[in-house]
């Protein structure tokens, strides 16, 4: 069965400091790859994605993931955090495969910035 | 921007009774979703529909849940007897292609 792990459930980071929030997978098969981000009273909203090509892949707001198939992880990066970064974090994945698209979730990692 | 609407956006009600959970997914979007998140757990799949028809569907979705698209617009999932397990946020979701999902912002509901 499909999982997805996020390493870190909450993370407490000063502004500028760098951020990287862990995630692996388990699937036998080819996957697509999302992170996903909630602010505070929002809703869920794409922060990149990946389907193919480039491992490294570049999203809104500064945030980049790299996809290393040979660990089953796509660890979410970013050099410099601000405040406004603050907001709970989901890792997720389809199976290629798939026809229906369903999502399996990480449990998330909430990411406090303080400034 | 379009984007996935949802309403009520908090639902209280008994339990053993009725919900209908109402979304709007975005206009041109085929595939739809449920999901849940229960206070401090994972979002959770509940059910994909593709054509008029559930696509796939999870061990919580058993047969006090259904869905339905009644119309060219809406996509509502009822819960026919609600117990005090189901209080959780709910979240719609649609995709063009069974790829990219956006989702909306939640119904919250609170089973007392």
């Amino acid at each position: 069965a499909q999982s997805v792990s996020q390493h870190n459930h909450h993370v407490i980071l000063s502004e500028a400091a760098s951020l990287e929030l862990g995630c692996n997978y388990s699937y036998g098969g080819t996957v697509n790859l999302f992170w996903y981000v909630q602010y505070p009273g929002q809703h869920l909203q794409l922060l990149l994605k990946y389907f193919s090509g480039d491992p490294l892949v570049k999203g809104i707001k500064g945030f980049e993931a790299e996809f290393i198939k040979s660990k089953f992880s796509f660890n979410l990066r970013k050099p410099s955090v601000q405040w406004s970064d603050t907001a709970e974090y989901f890792c997720a994945v389809n199976a290629r495969s798939s026809n229906t698209g369903k999502l399996i979730f990480g449990q998330g990692t909430t990411l406090q910035v303080k400034p | 921007e379009p984007e996935v609407t949802q309403t009520p956006s908090h639902q209280v009600t008994q339990m053993g009774q009725e919900v209908i959970l109402r979304c709007v997914p975005i206009s041109n979007h085929l595939y739809f979703y449920w999901y849940r998140q229960i206070l401090g757990q994972k979002v959770e799949f509940l059910v994909s529909f593709y054509n008029n028809e559930i696509s796939e569907k999870s061990e919580i979705f058993d047969d006090q849940f259904s869905v339905e698209r009644p119309d060219g617009s809406n996509f509502t999932l009822k819960i026919r007897s609600t117990k005090l397990e189901d209080s959780a946020m709910y979240f719609c979701a649609s995709s063009e292609l069974s790829n990219e999902q956006f989702f909306g912002p939640g119904t919250r509901l609170t089973v007392l």
